[in-house]
């Protein structure tokens, strides 16, 4: 089955304290993204990846890290986690082909609480 | 650079009316268009996405769009609602730039009453 997993799926940790939250898909796309969605504004993105090695800053990038060393993944990387990063965590991913129109496929999101 | 509007955060119909979620757009340049749902606790699901091949775009679970350009519109509906409509929903739009960001709305909740 086609899909995008994520993990975990549910976090709650403590201000300071590094975390990872992995994101893996099986569809040999070669665009991955990460999201956030808080209430009233939407998703925004943090970080995303046009291929293996090439990563770049979305409209949120502030406190994130990012890598992609293989194509199936993308972990996003909280090395200080702050309570302002509390937020529902989407992975998503493409391919990049000739067209625009790729649809982008989401995981089933992580929910971050951090105290 | 683009931004989207949703009216309303959350609309409420009975169970058979007409469902009418509304979207504005704004694009310095020709937009592609996107509708998602999400269901409780779950990810993003894409409904239907405008690429310009058409103005009335069909999706999934009985759903269409309609593009106008005039009106920088492009608002979702479904002519009888049913109760596993219940979900909030997304308008997304994306120009075409390498970053391939999704500008999405702030959502509407559409719950179905029986």
């Amino acid at each position: 089955e086609a899909q995008v997993t994520q993990n975990p799926r549910y976090l709650i940790t403590v201000t300071g304290k590094k975390l990872t939250v992995t994101c893996s898909q099986n569809m040999n796309h070669e665009y991955m993204s990460w999201y956030r969605q808080d209430p009233g504004l939407g998703l925004r993105q943090i970080y995303y990846s046009m291929n293996v090695e090439v990563t770049d800053k979305g409209d949120v990038p502030e406190g994130y890290k990012v890598s992609r060393k293989e194509k199936r993944n993308f972990p996003l990387i909280l090395e200080s986690p702050s309570p302002n990063q509390t937020s529902l965590y989407f992975c998503a991913s493409s391919f990049s082909g000739g067209t625009s129109t790729d649809t982008q496929y989401f995981g089933p999101g992580t929910r971050l609480t951090v105290l | 650079a683009q931004s989207v509007t949703q009216l309303g955060s959350h609309v409420s119909v009975s169970e058979g009316a007409l469902v009418l979620l509304r979207c504005n757009y704004s694009s310095s340049v020709p937009p592609y268009l996107f509708w998602y749902v999400q269901y409780p606790n779950q990810g993003l699901q894409l409904l239907l996405k405008y690429t310009s091949a058409a103005t009335l775009v069909k999706g999934i679970n009985g759903f269409e769009a309609e593009f106008k350009k005039s009106e920088t519109s492009f608002h979702l509906t479904k002519p009888s609602a049913h109760m596993s409509d219940a979900a909030e929903y997304f308008c997304a739009v994306r120009v075409d730039t390498g970053r391939r960001a999704l500008t999405f709305g702030s959502g509407t909740r559409l719950q179905v009453q029986p």
